[in-house]
């Protein structure tokens, strides 16, 4: 089975310092792998996903991630923080048949 | 653009009552998806819809059903609510060709009393 782990529940960084959500996944096959944001009483919002063709792959508000099967990673960064990029963030493998599975969840807190 | 419309943003029903959640998917878009988020819960996966017919099925609870309609768009009725059903119901579609490529509506605040 498919699955994913976040290894941080929190992470706490100063506004124009550099973010980076750790994450790890399981498949038994190559994995499509995607990074999620979740704004406070808001919905998912789809950042950026990993089908296969680059390792290195670059998603809005300038987020990147980088697939790194001999660790099986998938790390969220950003160079430079921003208030508005406080929120929860979501790593997610495609769980067969087509379902996603979420990992627990890492929410980001940007300090002024 | 146009996004995933879900009606009603909040809903409060006391235990024992039913419930309907309606979701509307991106135009063209053919697969319809229900997610449950409970409270400081990651979303888990209820159920999906191609084509009207269910295409796979998660943690579903048997007081919940769902269809989907020929204009594509889905409904998610619940009975016999419990208070642990109080979470956050998101509905997502995509297109057949690109299941994974997933999109979110603003979900549904269900409150059960």
């Amino acid at each position: 089975a498919q699955s994913v782990t976040q290894l941080d529940s929190h992470v706490s960084v100063s506004e124009g310092t550099p973010v980076l959500l750790r994450c790890n996944y399981s498949s038994s096959y190559s994995p499509s792998l995607f990074w999620y944001v979740q704004h406070p009483n808001k919905g998912l919002q789809l950042l950026l996903k990993y089908t296969s063709a680059a390792t290195l792959v670059k998603g809005i508000n300038g987020f990147e991630a980088e697939f790194k099967k001999s660790e099986t990673s998938f790390h969220l960064t950003k160079p430079s923080a921003h208030m508005s990029d406080a929120a929860e963030y979501f790593c997610v493998v495609s769980g067969g048949g087509n379902k996603l599975v979420f990992g627990a969840g890492t929410i980001l807190r940007v300090k002024s | 653009a146009a996004g995933v419309i879900q009606s009603p943003r909040h809903l409060i029903k006391e235990k024992r009552e039913t419930a309907t959640l309606k979701c509307y998917p991106i135009p063209r878009h053919d697969t319809v998806y229900w997610y449950q988020q409970g409270p400081g819960q990651d979303p888990q996966f209820l159920i999906s819809f191609y084509e009207k017919m269910q295409s796979d099925k998660g943690s579903i609870p048997d007081r919940f059903s769902a269809q989907q309609f020929s204009d594509y768009h889905s409904e998610l009725n619940m009975s016999s609510l419990e208070l642990g059903d109080s979470a956050l119901y998101f509905c997502a579609s995509s297109l057949k060709a690109d299941q994974e490529t997933q999109y979110f509506g603003p979900g549904t605040r269900l409150l059960v009393l």
